[in-house]
């Protein structure tokens, strides 16, 4: 079984703070990885994508990989009430009934930041 | 860029009755996902299109789920007949490329599916 972990929290951090979100995979071969944020009774929404090793910034947000250990974070600088929502990750694996790619997804960290 | 549609948002049936969802994926996407996402998980996928054809079915429980996309465009998921646990919401995705490492999948709204 494939797996992808993630602490299931809740994480809370105080609003300013950089919120350090963690989580690793199973399948040595996956090759790109996906942080979806989901507020509470909303659907999954894209926040960043990372495919080689090492960090990759866009704004606030600090996707950072490492395929040797099987372990990919999101960091959030400066975060703010409005992150509040549970943080997906997700990894593209090869389905082996099919051997398509499938998105297999962690069950989530829910961060809160504290005003 | 309109996002991807979904109905209905909420449906509330009782155990043994049939139920269909429906989604209209981003404009020019040629993959289509079916995901079912249980309260405190992640989405787990039921079935992918690529167009019309099926890639994978692998996690749809086919005694009772099935899903059609025809045309290529607009997709439909049924249960029938629904149980219990299959209370969850039901969230449909697509993407613009044909479903490999690097594709990037897009959700909508979801519909939350109560089986009483």
């Amino acid at each position: 079984q494939k797996e992808v972990e993630q602490n299931s929290g809740p994480l809370s951090v105080p609003e300013g703070a950089i919120a350090s979100l963690n989580c690793t995979y199973s399948d040595r071969g996956s090759q790109s990885f996906f942080w979806y944020r989901q507020y509470s009774g909303k659907s999954p929404e894209l926040i960043m994508f990372i495919y080689s090793n090492g960090d990759k910034e866009d704004g606030r947000f600090t996707a950072q990989l490492n395929k040797a250990s099987q372990y990919v974070s999101l960091l959030i600088r400066d975060s703010q009430p409005s992150d509040s929502a549970t943080y997906l990750c997700a990894v593209n694996i090869v389905s082996s009934g099919a051997g398509s790619y499938q998105l297999t997804f962690g069950k989530g960290t829910k961060l809160s930041v504290i005003p | 860029e309109a996002g991807v549609a979904q109905s209905p948002r909420y449906k509330i049936i009782e155990k043994r009755q049939s139920v269909a969802f429906w989604c209209n994926p981003i404009s020019g996407h040629a993959t289509l996902y079916w995901y079912q996402q249980i309260l405190g998980q992640g989405p787990k996928l039921l079935i992918q299109f690529q167009n019309n054809g099926v890639v994978d079915d692998s996690q749809l429980p086919k005694d009772r789920f099935s899903a059609e996309r025809l045309k290529g465009v607009d997709s439909t998921l049924k249960i029938q007949p629904a149980k219990l646990e299959d209370s969850a919401v039901y969230l449909c995705a697509s993407s613009s490329s044909s479903g490999g490492w690097a594709d990037t999948q897009y959700f909508g709204p979801g519909t939350r599916l109560t089986v009483l």
